[in-house]
């Protein structure tokens, strides 16, 4: 039961150079997100996705892109890595019930240098 | 004001103790709530959902105030596995989709 799988696990970039993050769950869920973790500021909401072929903005969306093609998989796309991008990223699921809390993926650690 | 406020702690106490945390929320319109827990660079795993009416889960009890807008978890006989750092969350009603609103976490430390 592999629930919310994120690759890769580690990541070291260097300015200005592109990457994606892929997030596959395999519940069904409707809505997936991407989620930025910085020391003292909590999980900050990127991007989120309410079904397939649907992104919208979250908290802190500058600098980053996203699709959703397909229904269980959300990427999260860096066009030109910056330092202020060195963070935690997290992806979550949930179903579409407001009640239901989200499940997480163990998360992508990524610096740029 | 933040729409999820939470003392930071570390809350250092012995093992068997008992540890309160509150929670404050700005959005009155708030439907839903949690409680996360995060291990030391893991990701947030839920805990529990917080009812009106309060519900208890084993040592783990969690309330909601809507009147003071606040929630809380109390952790009886703790353990030093209950050690780690927990995430009030509150799932609002702004914006589309199921948008949850994280508290940035207390700390604690359980202590033989």
């Amino acid at each position: 039961n592999a629930g919310v799988t994120q690759t890769p696990k580690f990541r070291v970039l260097k300015t200005g150079q592109s990457m994606t993050l892929l997030c596959a769950q395999d519940m069904n869920h409707e809505y997936m997100y991407w989620y930025r973790q910085d020391p003292g500021m909590g999980l900050r909401l990127i991007h989120y996705s309410v079904g397939e072929g649907t992104t919208a903005k979250g908290e802190v969306p500058d600098g980053y892109n996203v699709s959703r093609l397909k229904k269980q998989n959300f990427l999260l796309g860096l066009e030109s890595a910056a330092p202020s991008q060195t963070s935690v990223y997290f992806c979550a699921s949930s179903p579409v019930s407001l009640n239901q809390p989200q499940h997480f993926g163990d998360g992508t650690r990524l610096s740029i240098l | 004001r933040k729409e999820v406020e939470q003392d930071p702690g570390p809350f250092n106490v012995p093992e068997g103790a008992t540890v309160a945390f509150n929670c404050t929320y700005s959005n009155s319109a708030s439907q839903s709530f949690f409680w996360y827990r995060q291990d030391c660079r893991k990701e947030p795993k839920l805990l529990m959902s917080v009812y009106s009416s309060g519900n208890e889960d084993g040592r783990f009890t969690a309330q909601l105030n809507r009147a003071s807008q606040y929630i809380s978890l109390l952790i009886r006989d703790s353990k030093l596995s209950d050690s780690a750092t927990y995430l009030c969350v509150v799932n609002g009603l702004t914006g589309g989709g199921n948008k949850l609103t994280f508290g940035t976490g207390t700390q604690l430390k359980v202590e033989l």
